[in-house]
């Protein structure tokens, strides 16, 4: 069974702080792919990421960065120096090779207090 | 223009009506999709259509019943709405899935039941 855990409900942060937002996932498949989505509070899904399970190469981009280890079936989402903007929902999902399926952790609520 | 757009944004509604919601993409995907996302912020996908073919219906009350007259449109009927359908609904829609393609979702529909 395919499953995503986002076990941090909720996290506060100072605006400058930085942030790790979990994500733990479960999949018996070799091949499958992982996201990060931001759903800011106007509601819309923001896409941010994709990975696949043979590229396990970290990425940077500006001040978000993201751990993949497929060790410890973790895709870990950092944000650096948060803002107030960063105050957002975020959600990890996972696609297995072949499927149709998306599914979606139960998000971390963000906050950044300025 | 929007890649992904779902109407209306808000609908309010009383227990027992009927009511749809109407999505189109104009991205050129082959698949869409119906997530609902509820108070909690919890996203459960319900319904995915690839070129016009059904092919995920998870376990959703038969009251919804998805329509895809083409493959840029995916529309969803509720009947004999209940106060549990509150929620917000988001279309969404990509490439190939299997081949890890993104998501791309609409804005989202909040229906009210009252």
């Amino acid at each position: 069974a395919q499953k995503v855990t986002q076990a941090q409900t909720e996290i506060s942060v100072v605006e400058k702080e930085d942030v790790t937002l979990d994500c733990v996932y479960e999949t018996r498949d070799t091949t499958y792919y992982l996201f990060w989505y931001k759903q800011p509070p106007s509601g819309e899904l923001v896409f941010l990421i994709r990975r696949n399970s043979f590229d396990e190469q970290n990425e940077i981009s500006g001040r978000y960065s993201w751990n993949f280890q497929k060790s410890t079936s973790s895709f870990n989402f950092t944000i650096t120096a948060s803002q107030v903007v960063d105050s957002a929902v975020y959600f990890c999902a996972l696609l297995t090779s072949g499927t149709y399926k998306y599914i979606f952790g139960t998000g971390t609520r963000l906050k950044v207090l300025a | 223009d929007t890649a992904v757009s779902q109407t209306p944004k808000y609908l309010v509604t009383q227990m027992g009506n009927d009511k749809s919601i109407k999505c189109e993409q104009n991205l050129g995907h082959d698949t869409m999709y119906w997530y609902k996302q509820d108070s909690k912020k919890f996203l459960k996908i319900m319904f995915s259509y690839n070129n016009k073919e059904l092919i995920i219906n998870e376990t959703v009350p038969n009251r919804f019943s998805p329509k895809s007259p083409d493959k840029a449109h995916l529309n969803l009927h509720i009947n004999s709405l209940e106060l549990g359908d509150s929620a917000v609904y988001f279309c969404a829609s990509s490439h190939v899935p299997g081949l890890g393609e993104k998501l791309f979702f609409g804005s989202g529909t909040q229906l009210s039941v009252l």
